[in-house]
């Protein structure tokens, strides 16, 4: 079970946007450590998506935006495409015996 | 742009040592930490371990008893050493730059533990 809560899987048609929550607790995001998002195509390495909260890395879509508040951050991706089906998986640090860097269970994005 | 290659056994008999090795181009070793994630088949990334040139390490906790990383900065590389491996240590295992966040990634590497 990961430190850091994702859903399991999220869907959405093309062109419609999309949210991914990443839940974690005080010793965590909470405790004001970056939130960090990757994207996963099945059979690939994962590519940072998304860096501290919300700084896209050079090359990433303005399609994909970061938010973080409190003990939770968001992935949110807008005007679907079926590129975007994939495993996004956020990270961050903790300040507990889980740590330092924890990662979340992973959700995998299907676009119909 | 950094470049990373992940290099090792495929196959590693339980009980015994998984050794593996990341190639890193386009930078000097000496630039960023460097770190190992892994990751089982069909399941999420679980993060190893991190080090920096100096020999600073940090692992994860879960791990610590059977890890060691290791740089050389004659080649530009640096190392993962996981002992007395069981079924539960097959994964791709993966090598990536930096440890605050991770970027680039090599490709991975299956490692599968059996006999």
């Amino acid at each position: 079970q990961s430190v850091l809560t994702q859903p399991p899987s999220v869907s959405g048609a093309p062109g419609q946007t999309v949210t991914i929550s990443c839940t974690g607790s005080s010793s965590n995001i909470g405790a004001g450590y970056a939130v960090h998002w990757y994207q996963q195509i099945p059979g690939t390495a994962p590519k940072l998506l998304m860096y501290s909260n919300s700084k896209r890395p050079s090359g990433v879509p303005d399609r994909f935006s970061g938010s973080k508040s409190g003990t939770s951050a968001s992935l949110a991706i807008t005007g679907l495409l079926a590129e975007d089906e994939a495993d996004y998986y956020c990270q961050s640090f903790d300040s507990n015996l889980n740590g330092p860097v924890i990662f979340g269970g992973g959700t995998k994005l299907t676009v119909l | 742009q950094v470049h990373l290659q992940e290099s090792g056994p495929g196959l590693v008999k339980p009980s015994e040592t998984l050794s593996l090795s990341c190639s890193v181009s386009g930078d000097s070793i000496k630039t960023y930490y460097w770190s190992w994630i892994r990751q089982p088949p069909g399941k999420g990334l679980e993060w190893i371990g991190y080090i920096f040139y100096t020999g600073n390490t940090n692992y994860n906790p879960s791990l610590k008893s059977r890890v060691t990383m290791s740089v050389d900065t004659s080649k530009n590389q640096f190392s993962l050493k996981l002992r007395s491996v069981t079924a539960a240590d097959t994964a791709v295992y993966y090598c990536a730059s930096r440890a605050d966040w991770f970027d680039p990634w090599g490709q991975g590497t299956l490692v599968t533990v059996s006999s």
